[in-house]
């Protein structure tokens, strides 16, 4: 095991809800990177956290956002749920942003 | 945009078998390849590779490095049942600023007793 934590490991939404996922990193690490993973799809980046600050963003809409905490956990934030947001998002912690990335066992996100 | 392609998607092996698994990949400015195993829910890290021509090996598993022909294998002898799973190969390219990984779809990989 990574030492890399999320919550929920299920959730059940309805289109136009809100949705908020939660990452704890692995301890010593400070950078944080969100995936997208559709099924049967390998995962998709969705943005980096490192140092509390945005560290790059892949091709998601503004309605995908995120914070990374002082202890450098850090949550992602879905507003106006699409069925197509159905998918097991990962959360990937690392020792800095160049360092090999490390992946939590995912929140599994069905949108009715 | 940073495209990498594994194949094949699926394959069927007995236990025992030796199977190589293959990624090519389009970077600009390559960085590193990855190996990453994916049973049920969290990818596993397996290997990362950075030179060509090295080969990295940890107990059955072994991968190597093109970097002239932008491809990666991953080989596993003697496969047992628990290597059943998702074999995930990514890329990360050299940005100087922050490490976004493009992955391929994935293989399946099923060890049959």
């Amino acid at each position: 095991e990574t030492g890399v934590t999320q919550s929920p490991t299920h959730l059940i939404k309805t289109r136009g809800q809100q949705v908020t996922l939660r990452c704890s990193s692995q301890s010593g690490h400070n950078t944080v990177s969100w995936y997208q993973q559709a099924l049967g799809q390998g995962p998709q980046f969705i943005f980096q956290y490192y140092r509390e600050e945005e560290n790059g963003r892949g091709n998601f809409p503004p309605r995908f956002s995120g914070l990374q905490f002082p202890n450098y956990s850090s949550e992602l934030n879905v507003n106006a749920l699409e069925l197509d947001d159905s998918a097991l998002y990962l959360c990937a912690s690392s020792s800095d942003w160049w360092e090999t990335q490390y992946f939590g066992p995912g929140t599994r996100l069905l949108v009715l | 945009e940073d495209k990498v392609v594994q194949s094949p998607l699926s394959l069927v092996v007995h236990e025992g078998d030796t199977v190589t698994l293959n990624c090519s990949y389009e970077v600009t400015n390559f960085r590193s390849l990855l190996w990453y195993k994916q049973e049920k829910k969290a990818p596993t890290f397996l290997f990362m590779l950075t030179s060509s021509g090295i080969e990295k090996k940890s107990g059955r598993l072994s991968s190597i490095l093109d970097k002239k022909e932008l491809f990666s294998i991953l080989n596993i002898t003697a496969t047992q049942t628990g290597d059943s799973a998702v074999y995930l190969c990514a890329v990360e390219p050299l940005t100087g600023a922050n490490s976004k990984l493009t992955f391929g779809k994935g293989i399946t990989l099923s060890v049959r007793p």
